[in-house]
């Protein structure tokens, strides 16, 4: 069983620029979340995805954007980065059996540390 | 507004000592409980997490965590470290409320624990 893989695993990008992260969940899971962890804090949810559709949203500014594919991978894109974008950005799937699940099991990839110059 | 708040951001132990990691959450819902451990450069796996019933919850690696409701806390602990322990901890809030962000974690900042030889 594969489990959550996340690609580039280091990106740098400067100011303004926008960029795309990747993200395929572990098999069997519909639900994908997203979350950004800045340097010493915990991670912060940024967005859900169940079923292709966002199902729950944290607070971020619309530049922060993402989208589910049929097979239940995902994306995470960021427009106009600033530099207090820097930070880990993490996946999480879980199986959502049942849409938002609050007991389930969150499953985490390893991360991409972006770094805006 | 559900939070969590650990004490202690930074947490040194022997090895072979007793390990004892403290949350506290604040909900105003029958909470579901979460530890995830996060090694350098590596995403959360996850230690434990309490839903409903036993309020004292086993995990990997031998570590445990009591739910007290009276208390609200959900401290982690383990018998005795081992150098391999030497990880960043978060405890974690599952979002059951209704609404946006429903079944998404709030996560605590974290204690890094060192193992001393």
């Amino acid at each position: 069983e594969t489990g959550v893989t996340q690609s580039p695993t280091h990106l740098i990008k400067t100011r303004g620029q926008q960029v795309t992260l990747r993200c395929s969940s572990q098999s069997g899971h519909n639900t994908v979340s997203w979350y950004q962890q800045a340097l010493g804090q915990g991670p912060q949810f940024i967005f859900q995805y169940y079923r292709e559709e966002e199902n729950g949203r944290g607070n971020f500014p619309p530049r922060f954007s993402g989208l589910q594919f049929p097979n239940y991978s995902s994306e995470l894109n960021v427009n106009a980065l600033e530099l207090d974008d820097s930070a880990l950005y993490l996946c999480a799937s879980s199986p959502g059996a049942s849409g938002r699940a609050p007991q389930e099991t969150q499953y985490f990839g390893p991360g991409t540390r972006l770094l805006v110059l | 507004a559900q939070s969590v708040t650990q004490l202690g951001s930074h947490v040194s132990v022997s090895e072979g000592a007793l390990v004892l990691l403290r949350c506290n959450y604040s909900s105003s819902v029958p909470p579901y409980l979460f530890w995830y451990v996060q090694y350098p450069n590596q995403g959360l796996q996850l230690l434990l997490k309490y839903t409903t019933g036993a309020t004292l919850v086993k995990g990997i690696n031998g570590f445990e965590a009591e739910f007290k409701k009276s208390e609200t806390s959900f401290h982690l602990t383990k018998p005795s470290a081992h150098m391999s322990d030497a990880a960043e901890y978060f405890c974690a809030v599952s979002d059951g409320l209704s609404g946006g962000s429903q079944g998404n974690l709030i996560f605590g900042k974290g204690t890094k624990l060192s193992v001393k030889p």
